[in-house]
């Protein structure tokens, strides 16, 4: 049973463009809601994460919207470079300090020069 | 900075062999996990720590054991190999507040079973 859906698998913009990634969830229980960016070869890291008493942060460049009536959060990532070619995870947490991160299956980003 | 490490990167086994990958953190961090990546399937956590002595299930856990015996250290342990667990296993830590705090990732291991 996936938690949290991710889409679309694989996205691909040019310089300058803002790619949308885009996440569902179903339990009402999650309060944390991370991106994670991955480089080839490299491990996860944290990007930029929202709580649900908040429907925007910024920082940066990349941007998280989210909408708790629909269960659904997005990260944009404005005036892409190709350098944020990547492969960008979200994911999502509850349970208090025991609960467990919950990832959707990734987006593999290229942003074409 | 060593953040956490991972030991080997890369490991080939035959089916039915063991093997323990090593995780090792310097950053003081009371929580530990292990997950595996897969293609087109995400992170998927397979064990997990709490806290020194401490350890709990994740989502995949059949075919692999843990041990936490000290605080900066997290083994994953496979008993006997199968083709079905080659995959990429990633180690990551972090601070009291468990997955709502930021967590830290090695570089992974990748495995192959043949």
């Amino acid at each position: 049973q996936q938690q949290v859906k991710q889409s679309p698998q694989s996205l691909i913009v040019q310089k300058g463009g803002i790619p949308i990634i885009n996440c569902a969830y179903e339990n009402t229980a999650f309060d944390y809601f991370p991106w994670y960016q991955q480089f080839p070869g490299k491990g996860p890291a944290l990007l930029i994460a929202i709580r649900p008493d908040v429907s925007e942060k910024k920082e940066g460049r990349f941007t998280i919207s989210f909408n708790k009536s629909a269960k659904q959060f997005s990260l944009h990532i404005m005036d892409s470079q190709p350098g944020d070619s990547a492969t960008y995870f979200c994911a999502a947490s509850s349970g208090g300090s025991q609960g467990n991160l919950i990832f959707g299956k990734g987006t593999k980003l290229s942003v074409k020069p | 900075n060593a953040g956490v490490t991972q030991t080997p990167k890369f490991r080939v086994l035959k089916t039915g062999q063991s093997m323990t990958l090593l995780c090792a953190q310097d950053m003081n961090h009371e929580y530990m996990y292990w997950y595996r990546q897969d293609p087109g399937m995400g992170l998927r956590l397979i064990h997990y720590s709490v806290g020194e002595g401490t350890t709990a299930k994740g989502e995949v856990p059949d075919g692999y054991n843990v041990s936490r015996l000290k605080k900066q250290n997290f083994l994953l342990g496979l008993e006997s190999a199968a083709p079905s667990q080659t995959s990429v296993y990633f180690c990551a830590s972090s601070l009291p507040g468990g997955a709502k705090t930021e967590a830290f990732f090695g570089q992974g291991t990748r495995l192959t079973v043949v």
